[in-house]
C-alpha cells in the first residue's frame, strides 16, 4: 500500500489567496484526520471523517478553513483566504475506524502565506 | 477537559543510554493511550498504545510504556539508544466519545 498520500508538499502563496491541499487515504480506512502542526501549537485536530461524513470540526480555526470528503478515497483542506499566521505543516491521517484505532499519517504539506 | 503533557520538551542522551519519556494525561473517562514518533520532516508513527489488560506494553523498535492509572502517567522507555531513535515523541489520549488529544511533544537528541 501506497500509504496516506498528499498533495502538494510545499506550497507558497500569498496573502488572500486562496490554497487548497489534497489527501487520499489508505483504501479501505474508514476515518480520516487532518491536523496543523506548528511551534506555538504543537498539533491539532482541525477535522475528522467518519465514512465521509465530517463527525468532529470543532478545531477548524474560523470560517475561512473547510474540508470536505466526496468519496471515500478524497479529502481536500481548504483555505480562503489565507493568511500569514496559517503557516504551518499541515497532515492528513487516516484510520480503519476513529481516532482509537492506529492513525497511520501522510508525510504532510508545509504551507508558507506570505 | 482531557489533557495530555509531556514535562520535557527536548531531553539529550548518549548512545547506548536507558531513556524515559514522560506523559501526565487529565481525563474523565478510561483512556486510551499512545505513543507516536516524528522523524524530522516525516508525519507520525504509531510506537505503543494502551487500551487494557497488561499495564506494560511494548512496542515497535525496542520501546516500551507502562500505563500507571495512580499516576495518570503513561512513560515511554527505552533500555539502550541508538542514534536513528532522534526524533519529536508524542503522547496521545483518547476515549469513545471524547476528543482525541495529542501532547506537546518532546524531541529527543542523541549523542554519539
Amino acid at each position: 500500500d501506497a500509504g496516506v498520500i498528499q498533495s502538494p508538499r510545499h506550497e507558497v502563496t500569498e496573502m488572500g489567496q486562496e490554497v487548497t491541499l489534497r489527501c487520499k487515504p489508505i483504501s479501505g480506512h474508514n476515518s480520516l484526520f487532518w491536523y496543523r502542526q506548528t511551534m506555538m501549537r504543537g498539533l491539532e485536530l482541525l477535522i475528522y471523517f467518519n465514512n465521509n461524513v465530517p463527525i468532529d470540526d470543532s478545531g477548524m480555526p474560523e470560517d475561512r478553513f473547510s474540508a470536505k470528503m466526496p468519496n471515500a478515497s478524497f479529502s481536500t483542506l481548504k483555505i480562503q483566504p489565507s493568511e500569514p499566521r496559517d503557516s504551518a505543516v499541515y497532515f492528513c491521517a487516516s484510520s480503519l475506524a476513529g481516532g482509537l484505532e492506529t492513525q497511520y499519517f501522510g508525510p504532510g504539506t508545509r504551507l508558507l502565506v506570505l | 477537559a482531557q489533557s495530555v503533557t509531556q514535562p520535557d520538551i527536548h531531553i539529550t542522551v548518549s548512545e547506548g543510554a536507558s531513556l524515559e519519556l514522560r506523559c501526565n494525561y487529565s481525563y474523565g473517562a478510561t483512556p486510551y493511550l499512545f505513543w507516536y514518533v516524528q522523524s524530522p520532516g516525516q508525519g507520525l508513527q504509531l510506537l505503543l498504545k494502551y487500551f487494557s489488560g497488561d499495564t506494560l506494553v511494548q512496542g515497535i523498535k525496542g520501546f516500551e510504556a507502562e500505563f500507571k492509572r495512580s499516576q495518570s502517567s503513561f512513560n515511554l522507555r527505552k533500555p539502550s539508544v541508538h542514534w536513528s531513535d532522534a526524533a519529536e515523541y508524542f503522547c496521545a489520549v483518547g476515549s469513545y466519545g471524547q476528543n482525541f488529544v495529542f501532547g506537546p511533544g518532546t524531541r529527543l537528541s542523541v549523542l554519539p
